[in-house]
């Protein structure tokens, strides 16, 4: 099984601060990637897909990169909306999801 | 609108079964695979399995550690998808979300997701 490794596992950031997460998959995936942002008792909300596609409505500040083993979600300026849990996801096998980022003010 | 929405969860005893479904609309459900997503309470979200479009013959995949007690099914004239659970276990304990995936074209992320229902396996 392919294991996904993401980091941090807690940040802590203000309004306006560039926040990065990484996500490092224990082999290729190639860009079979999807990161998520989750709000309490709420689902999951799509914001990346194949690794760098930024989904239909999500706003541009938001920015994922990378291929094969590693990738990052950036969020360029935090806004208060943007304190949540962050997942990544790997697609290339049977699907699998790192352990999460929570981002705390 | 595309929508998903799940029912049947509720209190079950270890070793019962129970049967989730997720009520589909607003868009070709033969044409997309479904997934089910499970996240137990505190927890981050664990992959419990798919099934296939029907184009890929509605073929079934799981996560190992419901593999043999879980089943996926999916009635695609009435557009509802189902996870049968058997011999289930306190560990099950979560909430269950039914989710859309992407094409292969759009790298298989999962686009639409439901509210949840909770399951609670317990004694």
């Amino acid at each position: 099984d392919i294991q996904l490794t993401q980091s941090p596992s807690f940040l802590s950031a203000s309004v306006g601060d560039k926040v990065t997460v990484t996500c490092r998959a224990s082999q290729g995936i190639s860009s079979y990637l999807a990161w998520y942002q989750q709000k309490p008792g709420k689902a999951p909300k799509l914001l990346i897909y194949a690794a760098s596609t930024l989904q239909s409505g999500v706003p541009s500040r938001f920015s994922g990169s990378g291929s094969g083993t590693d990738f990052t979600l950036t969020i360029s300026s935090l806004q208060s909306e943007d304190f949540a849990t962050y997942y990544c996801q790997q697609l290339n096998s049977n699907p699998q999801f790192g352990g999460g980022t929570k981002v705390e003010i | 609108e595309v929508q998903l929405v799940e029912s049947g969860g509720t209190l079950v005893q270890p070793g019962r079964s129970l049967r989730l479904s997720c009520i589909t609309s607003g868009f070709n459900f033969r044409d997309h695979t479904l997934s089910w997503v499970r996240q137990a309470p505190g927890k981050g979200l664990d992959w419990v399995g798919f099934i296939k479009s029907e184009p890929y013959g509605g073929t079934t995949e799981y996560a190992a550690s419901v593999k043999g007690r879980f089943t996926i099914s999916r009635d695609n004239s009435k557009s509802i998808v189902y996870l049968q659970m058997n011999s289930l276990k306190t560990e099950d304990t979560a909430v269950y979300y039914c989710c859309r995936r992407l094409p292969l074209s759009r790298g298989y992320g999962m686009d639409v997701w439901g509210q949840g229902t909770t399951v609670t396996v317990s004694s």
